[in-house]
């Protein structure tokens, strides 16, 4: 069964920390991997996204890893700011399935002051 | 260039109505997604609709059903609504819906069934 798991379910650090956050996935084949902020009471953002020859990729602040041999991904954020406070979404779409992604249940940071 | 927009924003039911959601893809986009969000569920594939074309299809009930028209605006229905129908309803678009596409979300539909 294709699954997306996240951890930790839930963080909160300090401001200007950095964090790690995890995902592992089943999902077999692998196509490509995205991460997801999502702010409350709005859609997620696209922060990332990386394809099976991708191991890591950056997006200001945000750097997501890729193993695709273990198939685990971590997104990485660093000197954390009060905006970084949502929840992260990790995505996984398989090969030759075209609009279907299986979706991780996210893990929600919060950065304290 | 204009977002994902979704309406309404906000909605109450009573078990056993029916609810119709709209949502417009960003201008260009002919790959629409909706999914359900709940906190216990997290993030749920509903369907994908691409050129007025159902696509792809989650696991959900047949009272959960969609369209899309000429001008890639799509619409979701749900039939005989249930408490646990009670959720975020989001709605994605993208060019054309290629495996490494971004999907853009809109503001999503906050659907109360009472």
């Amino acid at each position: 069964k294709n699954q997306v798991e996240q951890s930790p379910q839930s963080l909160i650090i300090l401001e200007g920390k950095n964090c790690t956050l995890q995902c592992n996935y089943t999902v077999s084949p692998f196509s490509n991997l995205r991460w997801y902020k999502q702010d409350t009471g709005r859609g997620p953002v696209s922060l990332t996204i990386m394809t099976f020859s991708e191991n890591t990729k950056s997006n200001g602040r945000y750097t997501a890893t890729l193993d695709a041999d273990t198939k685990q991904s971590s997104l990485h954020i660093t000197a954390s700011q009060l905006s970084d406070s949502a929840s992260y979404i990790c995505v996984v779409s398989a090969a030759g399935n075209t609009g279907k992604l299986i979706f991780g249940q996210g893990t929600t940071l919060q950065v304290k002051p | 260039k204009a977002g994902v927009t979704q309406t309404p924003r906000y909605l109450i039911k009573t078990r056993g109505q029916q609810v119709t959601l709209s949502c417009s893809p960003i201008s260009g986009h002919r790959s629409v997604s909706w999914y359900q969000q709940t906190p216990g569920q997290g993030l749920q594939f509903l369907f994908e609709y691409f050129s007025e074309t159902q696509r792809n299809k989650g696991n959900f009930p047949g009272r959960f059903s969609g369209r899309q028209f000429s001008n890639s605006r799509s619409e979701m229905n749900v039939s005989t609504l249930e408490l646990g129908d009670s959720a975020l309803y989001l709605c994605a678009s993208r060019r054309t819906g290629q495996l490494k596409e971004t999907q853009y979300f809109g503001p999503g539909t906050r659907l109360l069934v009472l």
